[in-house]
Order: structure tokens, then C-alpha cells, then sequence
């Protein structure tokens, strides 16, 4: 089976600052996949970045790099230089390998980003 | 919009009625998710599809819940004899293959 945990149920950030979502994982899986995806009040899941379990180098896509740490099994989220618009809730998801193609996602951490 | 396409986005009916629910997937995606959210919970699965194959099942799919995926494009997503406990966030994804899974904007059902 395989778990996420998000530990931060709210997070709160300045304008301009980086701001650090923390991941934890449990799988029994040799090979996975971790994603981040974004929720704003809409409700559409929007994709944020991928890692996976045999890449070399921690995955980055504009303002947002996955920190990656298989020993200590976290795929903490790093949003650099936060904007208005990254308030929404994050969440954290794992996708194994071997137990085909479906996300097991975490509850989510509510970024609120203030002027 | 190329997107995925969820239709309707609300939906509110009684306990006792059924509700049919529409996924349109971005167009050459072969894979198709059925997800549900409840209020400040992350996405559960419910089943997914390759093609027009319905691969795989959650045990929270319960003998009122199927789903179809005729001619492998749009899927639908019948809750026969809704009770309470089915209101939630319907959520519908696709992929292309094992990559990453994009999102409509969901269907929230509520039954009174």
C-alpha cells in the first residue's frame, strides 16, 4: 500500500518569499513516481511538477523544484518568489509502479500567500 | 480548450435518484480517471480506464457506482440510488499512457 503525508494542514507566506510544502511518502515499491498538484477554489487539479524515484536530479519547472530526499523518503515542494495567485491548496501524490498508473494522494496543505 | 471537460459542474438531487456524470478527456489521452473529493480530503480513486477497458476498481466503488467508456473517448459515471454520503467532488482525469495525469474541474454533487 502506499501513504502520503502532509503535516502542514495551512501554511502562510509574504509576497516575494519562498515558501516549502513538506511530503512525506511510504511504498513498498521499487520504482515511483511523486507529483505536486495545485487547487485553487475552482476545484481543477492543476499539475505542478514530477520527480521520479530514479532520477539523479531534483525536477524543477519555473518557480517551483521539488526537493528530494528517497533516504528520508520527502518530496518537499519549494515555490520560490511566491505570488498572489499560488494561494490554493497543494497536494502531494504518488503514483507506484507496479500498482498501475492510479494517484494515492495526500489531504493537502492550504498555501495562503499575503501582500 | 483542449482540456478535460467535466459536465456538469453541480449537481444537487435528491437521496433515492440517480445521477449521470460526463468526462470529455484531452483527445489523444488513451487513460481515464474517476477520482472523488471529499471537503478536506485529498482525491480518492475510484477506477480508470485504457481505452475503452475499464482496468481497475476501488473497493469505495460500490454496486451503485459504474462507469463506461464506450469507444474509448468520453466516459460517463452513473450513482444509482444516491445516498448522502455520495455527496463529494467528482473528479475525471486522463493521461497518455504512464505520464502525468491532467485534471478537469470536477463535478460537485450534493444530495439532499
Amino acid at each position: 500500500a502506499q501513504k502520503i503525508t502532509q503535516t502542514q494542514p495551512g501554511m502562510f507566506v509574504q509576497e516575494k518569499e519562498a515558501v516549502t510544502l513538506d511530503c512525506t511518502y511510504d511504498t513498498s515499491d521499487p520504482s515511483y513516481g511523486l507529483f505536486w498538484y495545485k487547487q485553487p477554489s475552482s476545484g481543477e487539479m492543476i499539475f505542478l511538477i514530477y520527480q521520479g524515484s530514479y532520477d539523479q536530479q531534483n525536477a524543477t519547472e519555473g518557480r517551483y523544484s521539488l526537493n528530494f530526499q528517497k533516504a528520508r523518503k520527502s518530496a518537499n515542494l519549494v515555490i520560490s518568489a511566491s505570488q498572489l495567485g499560488d494561494s490554493a491548496m497543494y497536494f502531494c501524490a504518488m503514483r507506484g509502479d507496479l500498482g498501475g498508473s492510479t494517484l494515492t494522494f495526500g489531504k493537502g496543505t492550504m498555501l495562503l500567500v499575503s501582500p | 480548450d483542449t482540456g478535460v471537460s467535466q459536465d456538469p459542474r453541480h449537481k444537487i438531487t435528491k437521496r433515492g435518484q440517480n445521477v449521470t456524470f460526463r468526462c470529455d478527456p484531452i483527445s489523444e489521452h488513451n487513460r481515464l480517471y474517476w477520482y472523488r473529493q471529499t471537503l478536506g480530503q485529498g482525491p480518492e480513486f475510484l477506477t480508470y480506464f485504457q481505452n475503452e477497458a475499464q482496468l481497475e476498481k476501488s473497493r469505495l466503488l460500490s454496486d451503485r457506482f459504474s462507469a463506461e467508456r464506450p469507444k474509448g473517448s468520453f466516459s460517463t459515471l452513473e450513482i444509482q440510488r444516491t445516498e448522502q454520503g455520495d455527496s463529494a467532488m467528482y473528479l475525471c482525469a486522463s493521461s497518455l499512457g504512464t505520464l502525468e495525469a491532467f485534471f478537469g474541474q470536477g463535478t460537485r454533487l450534493t444530495v439532499v
